[in-house]
């Protein structure tokens, strides 16, 4: 079975300042695909970020991009320009392109943004 | 156009009762998941419909249970309540069923309060 590790429940970060977040996951499969969702107190998941597993160039979307190895199984999520609306619950999340198609989470980790 | 629209957002019910919760996917999409969110357990998945067939059923007794219309809205039926199934629902609708190179999109969840 997949599993999805966040090693950090809580970070925090200035604002301005760039973070990083960190994900592993563990799968025996290599046609997959990883996000990075937001969950803010308003507790709607939000997609920040997704990368294709078998694409080795790594995501971007403004401010967000992500760090993929695919042999160290690492999935790590950058913020740059940290800003007040990023503070959330962020949550790693893999799914399979074929066979049990449902999304494992990781445990979230907690951003704070220091004003 | 508009996103995953679920009913109702909040609601408290008694032990014993049960409950049916709504979601309305984007239009377009055809496969709607449910996931359970508990601070203890994190999220998990619950089920997984596409063209109104159940796909995937997570780990959750038979006292959960879903359906799929044909205009692809989905409902999620909870009977006898427990304590422990206070937590907040989230539906996901994506185009196509499971991984399959799909993006899932989350509604903002229902509140279950169980008293």
């Amino acid at each position: 079975a997949q599993t999805v590790t966040q090693s950090q429940p809580e970070m925090s970060v200035q604002e301005a300042e760039t973070v990083t977040l960190s994900c592993t996951y563990d799968t025996s499969e290599s046609d997959y695909y990883l996000f990075w969702y937001k969950q803010p107190p308003s507790r709607q998941m939000i997609l920040v970020i997704r990368q294709e597993a078998y694409k080795q160039q790594n995501a971007t979307e403004n401010r967000f991009s992500v760090n993929f190895q695919k042999a160290a199984k690492s999935f790590s999520l950058k913020i740059s320009d940290s800003q007040l609306g990023d503070a959330a619950m962020y949550f790693c999340a893999y799914i399979s392109n074929f066979g049990n198609e449902k999304l494992t989470f990781g445990t979230g980790t907690r951003l704070t943004i220091i004003p | 156009k508009a996103g995953v629209t679920q009913t109702p957002r909040y609601l408290i019910k008694t032990r014993g009762q049960q409950v049916t919760l709504s979601c309305s996917p984007i239009s377009g999409h055809r496969s709607v998941s449910w996931y359970q969110q508990t601070p203890g357990q994190g999220l998990q998945f619950l089920f997984e419909y596409f063209s109104e067939t159940q796909r995937n059923k997570g780990n959750f007794p038979g006292r959960f249970s879903g359906r799929q219309f044909s205009n692809s809205r989905s409902e999620m039926n909870v009977s006898t309540l427990e304590l422990g199934d206070s937590a907040l629902y989230l539906c996901a609708s994506s185009l196509k069923a499971g991984g399959a190179g799909n993006t899932i999109y989350f509604g903002e969840g229902s509140w279950l309060t169980v008293v």
